[in-house]
């Protein structure tokens, strides 16, 4: 895995609107697929791990699925609320050695 | 979760002068710590990997001397930025698991470098 890619890098949406951004990587060969929220001055927050293609993840307005056989992972937002304000980041869990991260999509929910 | 401390949260230093940034894993051991920094609008770049009780491994280009790691405890990695230049101004933030192999990554809350 050389490069993680996530699109867009930022975007503003409405209360109440729903959204979805999208990771992609080149090669399907890696252990998992994490994704983190990441409030400003704050660690990062796992949100979900995913597996195996075709894996589906929720957590309340947030979920999340894997394409392997495409190459993308995509996270949706249901109803964004101002509190969903951050960067969403994506890792590549590379067989326990390391994590190669995504530049961040950067979301802001405007009240 | 797992809870990874990291401080200080910002430091300022003059050009020459070497900073310490302190990882604790507080209620997990961690025989693996890692070092990330992030330049402005680019993804979290591995730095190093920390090994507990051994040298860490440090990632193509990035100077071990420059960018001294110590693990001497399952709870405790440092990362010291030796004779620090503007240029070693950055966003550096640890991690580690609780499972050495597979598990979620626990960040630190990151540490914030100015070199005037």
């Amino acid at each position: 895995i050389l490069n993680v890619e996530q699109s867009p890098q930022s975007l503003h949406v409405q209360e109440g609107d729903s959204t979805n951004f999208t990771c992609s990587f080149p090669s399907s060969n890696f252990y998992a697929l994490h994704w983190y929220r990441w409030e400003t001055a704050k660690s990062p927050e796992a949100l979900f791990v995913m597996t195996l293609n075709g894996d589906e993840k929720k957590k309340g307005r947030i979920s999340a699925t894997l394409n392997t056989k495409e190459g993308y992972s995509y996270l949706y937002i249901k109803g964004s609320q101002p509190e969903d304000s951050a960067t969403y980041l994506c890792a590549i869990d590379n067989y326990g050695q390391n994590f190669v991260f995504g530049p961040g999509t950067r979301l802001s929910v405007l009240p | 979760g797992a809870v990874v401390s990291q401080h200080p949260s910002r430091v300022i230093c003059k050009s020459g002068t070497s900073v310490k940034i302190e990882c604790r894993s507080l209620d997990f051991q961690a025989t693996t710590m890692f070092w990330y920094r992030q330049f402005p609008k680019k993804s979290l770049m591995l730095m190093a990997t920390s090994n507990e009780g051994s040298k860490a491994t440090y990632e193509q280009g990035v100077e071990k001397d420059k960018f001294l790691i110590n693990h001497a405890s399952l709870t405790l990695s440092t990362l010291t930025v030796t004779s620090a230049h503007p240029e070693d101004s950055s966003f550096y933030i640890c991690s580690a698991r609780d499972n050495p192999n597979t598990g979620e990554l626990f960040f630190g809350e990151g540490s914030r470098l100015t070199v005037l």
